[in-house]
């Protein structure tokens, strides 16, 4: 089945230790997308990326990193820099960059 | 297996008419649904409903949630082409949200 798998669905860390949240896609998605969602919030966007081995800052990328090495995966590190990880970090993806995204069903994040 | 349906896939209407979108939903642990407006890239949050049978209300948009036959709807009234979008109804259950394909809508001038 086509789609986006986000893993794990739990993440439980200690604050000061980086943490990596994985995103994979069989679509053949050219675009990747990474959110975080607080409670009452909408999403927020952290970063994206249009292609391959590219990506950019979103509105709020400070305390994370992401990697696009391949087509199909856009890990996310949230570091130890990120001053209040815990949240729901949603992964989307699209064809390109003017197509509709397509999301994965979420990774809770709690650090303690 | 839990799954969130939305209907109708599509829809096209004129300006000035009211629209009203379904999604229906069968989830293991159901915590609350959330509509989105998604025009280009990030989805707007529009309206998170938890309770049964209480209308929320921004504007000329209003939604319901129906515990009981698991269900919302999305009404929008005197519908303008700055509406045309694609709205999508996820459901959070167990603490994942389990999307809808979502309703794309156009509105005509």
């Amino acid at each position: 089945d086509g789609g986006i798998t986000q893993s794990p669905k739990y993440l439980f860390r200690k604050e000061g230790q980086n943490v990596t949240l994985s995103c994979e896609q069989n679509l053949n998605h050219d675009a990747m997308y990474w959110y975080r969602q607080d409670p009452g919030q909408g999403l927020r966007l952290i970063y994206y990326s249009q292609i391959v081995n590219d990506f950019q800052k979103g509105d709020i990328a400070e305390g994370y990193s992401v990697s696009r090495e391949k087509k199909e995966s856009f890990p996310l590190t949230v570091t130890s820099a990120q001053k209040n990880p815990t949240a729901f970090y949603l992964c989307a993806s699209s064809l390109d960059w003017n197509t509709e995204a397509f999301f994965g069903q979420g990774t809770r994040l709690t650090v303690v | 297996e839990d799954k969130v349906v939305q209907s109708p896939l599509s829809l096209v209407v004129h300006e000035g008419d009211t629209v009203t979108l379904n999604c229906s939903y069968e989830v293991t642990n159901f915590r609350s649904l959330l509509w989105y407006k998604q025009e280009k890239k990030a989805p707007t949050f529009l309206f998170m409903l938890t309770s049964s049978g209480i209308e929320k209300k921004s504007g000329r948009l209003s939604s319901i949630l129906d515990k009981k036959e698991l269900f919302s709807i999305l009404n929008i009234t005197a519908t303008q082409t700055g509406d045309s979008a694609i709205y999508l109804c996820a459901v959070d259950s167990n603490y994942q949200l389990i999307w809808g394909a979502g309703t794309k809508l156009i509105i005509k001038p």
